[in-house]
């Protein structure tokens, strides 16, 4: 399967704290995706960083990309209840873009 | 309107049954996207249309037929399915038609079950 994996499957953490996720992928990549869902809705767009690209920063999102090792992480900072949801990264080769088997992430207040 | 708005919303629907889902965007988007997507699984892609011409479709059964009848506008026709096709239905649009794949704006979905 080309379908990247990501760890951790399910993470819990306090208000306030940090979460960080992971994604591994197998092919070469356009670039990598981050998307967000929340329970049974559908997908909103993150942040993108391109195959080219190491770091990229969107409010309290740092997204890091080491296309050597074919992984990326995205990090939350200073977490807050809305931020649960599950998290997807997605990768784009040529005519495909395949998500990740996602991260479900639950901030306790 | 940064929308992509899915209907119905809610889909029950036998196996002999003829139904569509709609989807429309209004934001100019020139490429536009079914996925299907199981409970606790990732979205896969089904089909992509850019410029209103079909220009993916991953392998998908013909009980699914897909429509483009304008840039606004996306149609799914099911006739036939299967229980195993129960599933949330993602639309998603993107600006560019010739850049695909990137910044995808999804649509809640339209939940369906085949009985």
């Amino acid at each position: 399967s080309q379908q990247g994996e990501e760890d951790p499957q399910a993470l819990s953490i306090q208000e306030g704290e940090n979460a960080t996720m992971n994604c591994s992928y197998k092919t070469s990549i356009n670039n990598l995706q981050w998307y967000r869902q929340n329970s049974g809705r559908g997908l909103v767009h993150l942040i993108l960083i391109r195959s080219n690209e190491r770091e990229k920063h969107s409010g309290r999102l740092r997204v890091t990309l080491d296309t050597s090792k074919k992984s990326s992480s995205l990090l939350i900072t200073a977490s807050r209840a809305a931020d649960t949801a599950s998290y997807f990264c997605a990768t784009h080769n040529t005519d495909k873009l395949i998500f990740g088997t996602g991260t479900r992430l639950q901030v306790f207040p | 309107d940064t929308e992509v708005t899915q209907t119905p919303k809610h889909l029950v629907m036998g196996m002999t049954n003829k139904k569509s889902l709609k989807c429309e965007q209004h934001m100019g988007h020139r490429a536009m996207y079914w996925y299907k997507q199981k409970a606790k699984k990732p979205p896969e892609l089904m089909f992509v249309y850019s410029y209103e011409k079909l220009s993916i479709n991953e392998s998908v059964p013909s009980r699914f037929s897909p429509e483009c009848p304008n840039s606004s506008l996306l149609n799914l026709h099911l006739h036939a399915l299967q229980p195993e096709d129960s599933a949330l239905y993602l639309c998603a649009s993107s600006q560019d038609g010739a850049l695909l794949l990137e910044k995808l704006f999804f649509g809640s979905g339209t939940q369906l079950s085949v009985l």
